[in-house]
C-alpha cells in the first residue's frame, strides 16, 4: 500500500540543537513532497515543498529538506532549533489523481518539543 | 497569502442530529477542496475530494451517505455529518487548492466536533 512514514513519533531537543526529522514514502513515479507544521492550537502551515529541480529545498523559519530519490526520502532539517519550533510536523506526499487534484497523503506526524 | 476559513470552530451536538461544517476560501477560487479528519495525536486522514459542481470522491472506508459533501461554488464547500454518533467526534479539517493540482493546498483552522 502507498504510505508515508515518519520515523520519530516524539523528539525532544534543547534549544540550539540541530534537528533532523525523517520521512520516507513508498510511491513510485513522480511525487510532490511537503512538510507542514502545526503549532499548538493552530492550523497546518506549509514549511516547504518540493516539486522539481534542486533537491535541497529551503523553507520558512530556517528549515530545509533534502529529497533523495534513490532512498524515497525527504528529511527535514534545521541547524539550530528554538523553543518556538515546538510543534507537530507532518510530511506529506501528493500525486496527481485525475479529477481529484493533488491528493495529499500524510505521515503520522512527529511531535517536536524544544526545551528552553 | 491564501486564507481558508472554517465555521464553526467548535460544535457540540446530541447523538442522532446532523451537523454542517463550512469551508471557505477567502481570497482565491478553489477548484478543489479536500476534507480531512484528525484524531488526537494522530495524522490527517483524507476523507474526500470535492470539485466545484461535481460529486465528491470519497476515500475507501468513508461512508458517503454519512458524510455529505457539497461544493456548490468556487469558494465554498460544506461537510454535513448526518445522524452523528459519539464515534464521529473528531477534528475535521478542510483544505483548498487553486488551479493546478501541483499547487499548494491551504488548510483551514479545523472544526472540533463533539457528539454527546
Amino acid at each position: 500500500a502507498q504510505s508515508v512514514s515518519q520515523h520519530n513519533h516524539h523528539v525532544i531537543l534543547s534549544e540550539a540543537a540541530s534537528l533532523e526529522l525523517g520521512c520516507n514514502y513508498s510511491y513510485g513515479g513522480t511525487v510532490n513532497l511537503f512538510w507542514y507544521v502545526q503549532y499548538p492550537g493552530q492550523h497546518l502551515q506549509l514549511l516547504l515543498k518540493y516539486f522539481s529541480g534542486d533537491p535541497l529545498v529551503k523553507g520558512i523559519k530556517g528549515f530545509e529538506a533534502e529529497f533523495i530519490k534513490s532512498k524515497f526520502s525527504f528529511n527535514l532539517r534545521k541547524p539550530s532549533v528554538q523553543w518556538s519550533d515546538t510543534a507537530e510536523y507532518f510530511c506529506a506526499v501528493s500525486r496527481f489523481v485525475y479529477n481529484q487534484g493533488g491528493k495529499l497523503i500524510f505521515g503520522q506526524g512527529t511531535e517536536l518539543s524544544v526545551k528552553p | 497569502g491564501a486564507v481558508v476559513s472554517q465555521h464553526p470552530s467548535r460544535v457540540i451536538c446530541k447523538s442522532g442530529t446532523s451537523v454542517k461544517i463550512e469551508c471557505r476560501s477567502l481570497d482565491f477560487q478553489a477548484t478543489t477542496m479536500f476534507w480531512y479528519r484528525q484524531f488526537p495525536k494522530q495524522s490527517l486522514m483524507l476523507m474526500a475530494t470535492s470539485n466545484e459542481g461535481s460529486k465528491a470522491t470519497y476515500e475507501q472506508g468513508v461512508e458517503k451517505d454519512k458524510f455529505l459533501i457539497n461544493h456548490a461554488s468556487l469558494t465554498l464547500s460544506t461537510l454535513t455529518v448526518t445522524s452523528a454518533h459519539p464515534e464521529d467526534s473528531s477534528f475535521y479539517i478542510c483544505s483548498a487548492l487553486s488551479g493546478s493540482p501541483t499547487d499548494t493546498q491551504y488548510f483551514g483552522p479545523g472544526t472540533r466536533l463533539t457528539v454527546l
